[in-house]
């Protein structure tokens, strides 16, 4: 079955720079969005289109894609930004929903 | 703005049928705009898409659970049910229910979640 491919972990200090990445064979062909989950919340959507900010959703996350990765990209990262991170895409026939494993970002 | 509440049981026996209830708020299901989906997240562990309907009726499950599952909507009450067969200890998850954008501009697959229910937890046990 297709699969999205993230790091398990990503480690920032506090104003650094954190990227994400996820890999999938079908991402030249796909759209690709990324959430935030919050211990005990759901997950909030944070990048849609690739590289679309929902409104409401700090400037400092963005998205971009490369072939067959893209990257979430957090800015002057801050402590209230630790949380896992989900990329979700579709599978290589664009009909069904995929989710990447999860990232924890720590910070 | 439109909220999601999920409702159901919240203990399953084994092989018994897990179902839930989402119910919208602030918008119409029938509006024609989005998907009403059904996602689950094991304890500790990543997302993972159950399936979704539109107003129409028509229905997209994730293949993996796709013998066991059935996605319903009752816009007279503006809401969407999951019913989930045989389950077994390997259910137990906080199931999610959530909208997701219908449009020519993404695939079925390629679309994304912007509202979520805050999410309900079922545990399988006897």
């Amino acid at each position: 079955s297709y699969e999205l491919t993230q790091p398990p972990s990503v480690s920032v200090s506090p104003g650094q720079t954190a990227r994400i990445t996820c890999s999938g064979d079908a991402l030249p062909k796909q759209y690709v969005c990324w959430y935030q989950q919050k211990p005990g919340q759901a997950p909030v959507l944070v990048i849609y289109k690739d590289t679309v900010r929902p409104s409401g959703i700090p400037e400092r996350f963005s998205g971009s894609s490369s072939g067959t990765t893209v990257t979430l990209t957090i800015s002057g990262v801050q402590a209230e930004d630790e949380a896992d991170f989900y990329c979700q895409s579709g599978d290589s026939s664009g009909t069904y929903v995929v989710f990447g494993g999860g990232t924890k970002l720590t910070v | 703005q439109v909220q999601l509440q999920e409702s159901g049981p919240g203990l399953v026996k084994p092989s018994q049928t897990l179902s839930l209830t989402c119910t919208v708020s602030g918008g119409s299901i029938s509006s024609g705009a989005y998907y009403w989906s059904w996602i689950r997240q094991h304890p500790g562990k990543g997302l993972e898409w159950i399936g979704y309907i539109y107003h129409s009726g028509s229905t997209y499950y994730n293949p993996s659970l796709k013998s066991l599952i059935t996605i319903s909507v009752d816009t007279s009450k503006n809401q969407f049910s999951l019913k989930l067969s045989s389950v077994t200890a390997a259910d137990t998850a906080v199931y999610y229910c959530a909208r997701a954008l219908a449009s020519p501009t993404v695939t079925t697959g390629g679309t994304f979640f912007d509202s979520w229910g805050q999410g309900t937890l079922v545990t399988v046990s006897s």
